[in-house]
């Protein structure tokens, strides 16, 4: 059973503080990582993905790839009450074609 | 760019009618669209992987006869809730990729069978 799993939370931050997500995979193959927000009663949109180890940086966000560990985490740096919400973590495992596995997702609290 | 919409946004119906939602990509063709389910405090669910031309694949436990998937062009799919029932009110949501890997999502359509 292909599996990604995250903590449910929630996750409670202050403002201007740094929020960190984690997420493990159980395919040691997988290639292709995601990080999506969702906003209570809203669909997913795309934070960002990544594929190599290795840090990948956009803005306040910076997404952490490990796949020996296999581990992969969120960063949000100085954040935000807008960015209270739940984070879903997805992985395309190998074989899959274009499906992904969603994690059940970390709710963040940001606290102003 | 990768703009995904769905229609209706929302939707009510009494028991033992049919709802049919429409997936539609705006601005890419995608020749895979995926449906997925959400109920309250729950992750998402896969439904269905739809595909331009053919049939579509369910996931186990989800019956293709309740749940009708059409994909009849590069920009559009529908899902057809058959003989909707308070149990089927939920929120579907579906995605299309604009290039091989990544996923965007449509809105939502919130459903809900009095």
């Amino acid at each position: 059973q292909k599996e990604v799993e995250q903590n449910s939370g929630p996750l409670s931050v202050p403002e201007g503080a740094i929020a960190s997500l984690n997420c493990t995979y159980s395919d040691r193959g997988s290639q292709s990582f995601f990080w999506y927000r969702q906003y209570s009663g809203k669909s997913p949109e795309l934070i960002m993905s990544i594929y190599s180890n290795g840090d990948k940086e956009d803005g306040r966000f910076t997404a952490q790839l490990n796949k020996a560990s296999q581990y992969v985490s969120l960063l949000i740096r100085d954040s935000q009450p807008s960015d209270s919400a739940t984070y879903l973590c997805a992985v395309r495992f190998n074989n899959a074609g274009n499906m992904l596995t969603f994690g059940g997702g970390t709710r963040l609290m940001v606290k102003p | 760019g990768a703009v995904v919409s769905q229609h209706p946004s929302w939707v009510i119906c009494k028991s033992g009618t049919s709802v049919k939602i429409e997936c539609r990509s705006l601005d890419f063709q995608a020749t895979t669209m995926f449906w997925y389910r959400q109920f309250p405090k729950q992750s998402l669910m896969l439904m269905a992987t739809s595909n331009e031309g053919s049939k579509a694949t369910y996931e186990q436990g989800v019956e293709k006869d309740k749940f009708l998937i059409n994909h009849a062009s590069l920009t559009l799919s529908t899902l057809t809730v058959t003989s909707a029932h308070p149990e089927d009110s939920s929120f579907y949501i579906c995605s299309a990729l604009p290039d091989s890997d990544t996923q965007y999502f449509g809105p939502g359509t919130r459903l809900t069978v009095l």
